[in-house]
């Protein structure tokens, strides 16, 4: 099983629609962090979270660390949103590792 | 923009082979990562600099993987011996001490025949 596992793996939306994506884990984490990856391969970061709720534009990230759970939220979905969107966690204070999901694939319909 | 360039982007090679390739991170960014990412798949942890201290290796990073940071600002990432199973989008990524957050490179391409 991994440490990190996202849902769903493929997402197609609709413009317009509200997007969620999960992120569970199963270790003990410093920080969460949510990434764009476009094809391609460059990958962005989103948000990095330990806490709580960010929001950026669109996006909104929450994250439960009693639950081991964060998701990913877009508003008013756009096609330029279509994208690997990737969770990852920092497995505690004494490591700089990431440990990365495999990726939520969203494809946004015009 | 200077953000982190990776070199080539993209790299042919016949199994049994050397390959080397190159990470310039931001300037200012003392710390330095690498990952690897098959097709389908997140990316995995390589290895990770401060400065020019190799800080943590995974143990993906097998005897004929080595990386290195000489100066404390460009490092590069050989692997000798090439497999096919090598074959993967190597990725690099720096940052500073202060910020959490990681700036990805363009990635290089490796395709092992």
């Amino acid at each position: 099983k991994n440490e990190v596992e996202q849902s769903p793996q493929n997402l197609t939306a609709q413009e317009g629609e509200f997007i969620t994506i999960n992120c569970s884990y199963s270790v003990g984490i410093s920080a969460l962090h949510w990434l764009q990856q476009h094809p391609g391969g460059g990958i962005v970061s989103l948000f990095m979270l330990s806490s709580g709720k960010k929001k950026h534009g669109r996006l909104i990230a929450t994250i439960n660390i009693q639950e081991k759970h964060s998701s990913l939220h877009i508003t008013a979905s756009h096609p330029r949103d279509s994208a690997v969107y990737i969770c990852a966690v920092r497995s505690g204070y004494n490591t700089d590792k990431l440990i990365f999901g495999t990726g939520t694939r969203l494809q946004v319909f015009p | 923009d200077t953000g982190v360039s990776q070199d080539p982007r993209h790299k042919i090679t016949k199994r049994g082979q050397n390959v080397t390739f190159r990470c310039d991170p931001i300037s200012e960014h003392n710390r330095l990562y690498w990952y690897r990412q098959t097709l389908g798949q997140g990316p995995e942890f390589l290895t990770y600099f401060q400065n020019e201290a190799q800080l943590e290796k995974s143990r993906l990073l097998s005897d004929r993987f080595s990386a290195e940071r000489p100066k404390g600002s460009f490092s590069t990432l050989e692997i000798q011996r090439t497999e096919q199973g090598d074959s993967a989008m190597y990725l690099c990524a720096s940052r500073k001490d202060t910020q959490e957050t990681q700036y990805f490179g363009p990635g290089t391409r490796l395709l092992v025949l």
